[in-house]
């Protein structure tokens, strides 16, 4: 149980284009989920929680105009690089925190390599 | 959010145990101490959490002090498919608005 999807695993698009990534909790109903971004050989970092139903909650530093997030329903959140670049070419996670958990335990999907050219 | 402190990597042979020790001064009360696994080009994967004393599941056991201000990983008999990233994340439940912070994390190499 608790697994959760990304779609899609990899996306190589041209600098100006726009992105979208889906994170799909397959078998449980998640009211926040979160995207992180990760460059090759660091650690993971947080961008945003996404609240089911309301606006996404940004880190500092992270454009929300850039990066938008849509929390439509229990179990779908997505992620659009907005006018991507070469620089946001990197490694998009997203994990899920089931609905009524107490700890900090969070499943996370498989990751969603972006490149772009 | 708690901050932690872990080696950046280490070294074992295949079959020996392996202890990851994470220090975590400033843990705060309401903290649980929680260790991710993390494969290249995947998503971390959950393997542990406890509060105090030990906790122990089917892939490893974790050691946390009196004091709470550490904490160590212990990965029993570790084979070549536990080179991995291990991430110690010190923070409180705080409802939908909890978050994780991840640190460094220690590059674990697994060698015959």
């Amino acid at each position: 149980g608790a697994v959760v999807s990304q779609h899609p695993s990899w996306v190589i698009c041209k600098s100006g284009t726009s992105v979208k990534i889906e994170c799909r909790s397959l078998d449980f109903q998640a009211t926040t989920m979160f995207w992180y971004r990760q460059f090759p050989k660091q650690s993971l970092m947080l961008m945003a929680t996404s609240n089911e139903g309301s606006k996404a909650t940004y880190e500092q530093g992270v454009e929300k105009d850039k990066f938008l997030i849509n929390h439509a329903s229990l179990t779908l959140s997505t992620l659009t690089v907005t006018s991507a670049h070469p620089e946001d070419s990197s490694f998009y996670i997203c994990s899920a925190r089931p609905a009524g958990t107490y700890y900090n335990e969070q499943f996370f999907g498989p990751g969603t390599r972006l490149t772009v050219l | 959010l708690a901050k932690t402190t872990q080696p950046i990597s280490m070294d074992s042979y295949e079959g020996q145990e392996v202890n990851i020790t994470c220090s975590h001064n400033n843990i705060a009360t309401n903290d649980y101490i929680t260790w991710y696994q993390q494969f290249p080009s995947q998503g971390p994967r959950f393997i542990i959490q406890g509060y105090k004393t030990k906790v122990t599941n089917e892939v490893a056991s974790l050691f946390i002090p009196a004091d709470r201000k550490s904490s160590t990983l212990s990965l029993p008999r570790v084979s070549l498919s536990d080179t991995a990233v291990y991430y110690c994340l010190v923070g409180a439940d705080t409802g939908t608005a909890s978050k994780l912070t991840f640190g460094t994390g220690t590059r674990l190499q697994v060698t015959l």
